[in-house]
């Protein structure tokens, strides 16, 4: 078990620039979790898949977000048109989870990308 | 959703006190998480307690789900206990609270 990794683990975009993160979640893991946390606060969820369909997307995530989960396997989070606001960690967490609230739900994190736009 | 609040917020302790940190939450909910987020923003897994009492080593915690709260204990504090503690509750998305800042004094 490697844990959770993302990719890259850092990112300076100028504005405008579109950028995309990676996340590998534990293998076994069925569920797949993308949260966004800015200076002093905690993390906001963004949306999260079960194998590979994409069950809720956050009000957060504007129309310049996207996030895919081909084959239920790794997933990317892309933003178009990066503006300042988006500045901040991205974080993703996996966890073997069955049904919409399943009694247990243990969520595992990747250790981040911080985006910086100038 | 779900609303998490988490006291103190700061918290200063000298190396070797102890410690309780609050997590009030205001729905039932069937997961509670504890983290500790390192200085590099790692999130790292404390605790999974949805109910009832758990310990590891110096740090244990207790869930009271029929009262909407949880407590984090820190005994003997350490240098290396510094860093923000974060509660988080779900069904299936996490909401985090703000988070305690803890500063450990040598």
């Amino acid at each position: 078990d490697t844990g959770v990794s993302q990719d890259p683990r850092h990112k300076i975009t100028k504005r405008g620039q579109n950028v995309t993160f990676r996340c590998d979640p534990i293998s076994e893991h069925n569920r797949l979790y993308w949260y966004r946390q800015t200076l002093g606060q905690g993390p906001e969820f963004l949306t999260y898949f079960q194998n590979e369909a994409q069950l809720e997307k956050s009000r957060l995530l504007s129309d310049r977000f996207s996030a895919e989960r081909p084959k239920g396997s790794f997933s990317t989070l892309e933003i178009q048109r990066t503006e300042q606001g988006d500045s901040a960690m991205y974080l993703c967490a996996s966890s073997t989870a069955f049904g919409l609230a399943s009694s247990y739900n243990e969520q595992f994190f990747g250790p981040g990308t911080r985006l910086t736009v100038l | 959703g779900i609303q998490v609040e988490q006291s103190p917020p700061d918290l200063i302790l000298q190396e070797g006190a102890n410690s309780t940190l609050r997590c009030n939450f205001s729905d039932s909910v069937n997961n509670l998480q504890w983290f500790h987020q390192n200085p590099w923003g790692q999130l790292i897994n404390l605790f999974y307690i949805p109910s009832g009492t758990k310990q590891n080593g110096r740090l244990s915690a207790t869930t009271v789900a029929t009262e909407r709260y949880s407590l984090l204990y820190i005994s003997s504090s350490q240098t290396t206990d510094s860093g923000v503690y974060f509660c988080a509750v779900s069904d299936y998305k996490l909401s985090f609270g703000a988070g305690t800042t803890v500063t450990v004094r040598a």
